[in-house]
């Protein structure tokens, strides 16, 4: 089965910072990557499928890049409601895998 | 309004069965594939089963194969998982989600879950 290794496993940053999460799959994936992004005590919530597509309604500072084995997620600028824990996820085929998450906090 | 809505959770013994269901409304059911997504307290996401609007395409991530089964009625809007020979490291919080597609993109709707705990 195909492994989904985020990092780092957590940061910390400033506020309007630029934040940048690292997913690497140990095959390749073609851009059948996802991001998720979980707010504490909350149900998750698509950010970006293909690789890069911004799902409806999600602000434009977050970015999605990569396609085969690495990808990333960029926050532009980071704001206080972006504290939370983000998850890449490869969903072509079975097991639709999710990485271990990355959980962004402010400085 | 979307509205995925989970029951069937509860305090379950080891090797015992337990079946969640998922209530789809505000949607057309059948244009969509569903999913079985869990996360144990304090950990990460782990997606567990998935299938296609028509049920021709269904998978299971390896630890819950040949001990749960995915289902679903589109008569009646409906998501099922049978779970048997139920474990400890079963025990999690079991979302519903469905995808964007008929197959297998990611999950743009999520019901806020139902509490499966195995412990005798």
């Amino acid at each position: 089965d195909i492994q989904m290794t985020q990092s780092p496993s957590s940061l910390s940053a400033s506020v309007g910072d630029r934040v940048t999460i690292t997913c690497r799959a140990s095959q390749g994936i073609s851009n059948y990557l996802a991001w998720y992004q979980q707010k504490p005590g909350k149900v998750p919530k698509l950010l970006i499928y293909a690789a890069s597509t911004l799902q409806s309604g999600v602000p434009s500072r977050f970015s999605g890049s990569g396609s085969g084995t690495d990808f990333t997620l960029t926050i532009s600028s980071l704001q206080p409601e972006d504290v939370a824990t983000y998850y890449c996820q490869k969903y072509y085929s079975a097991p639709r895998t999710f990485g271990q998450g990355t959980k962004v906090e402010i400085k | 309004e979307v509205q995925l809505v989970e029951s069937g959770g509860g305090l379950v013994q080891p090797g015992r069965s337990l079946r969640l269901s998922c209530a789809a409304s505000g949607f057309t059911f059948d244009d969509y594939g569903m999913n079985w997504v869990r996360q144990a307290p304090g950990k990460g996401l782990e997606w567990v089963s998935g299938l296609s609007w028509n049920s021709d395409s269904i998978g299971y991530t390896d630890s819950v194969k040949g001990r749960f089964t995915i289902s679903r009625d589109n008569a009646k809007n409906s998501l099922y998982l049978q779970m048997n020979s139920l474990r400890a490291e079963d025990t999690a919080l079991y979302y519903c989600a469905r995808s964007l597609d008929a197959y297998s993109f990611p999950y743009d709707y999520w019901g806020q879950g139902t509490q499966v705990t195995v412990s005798s």
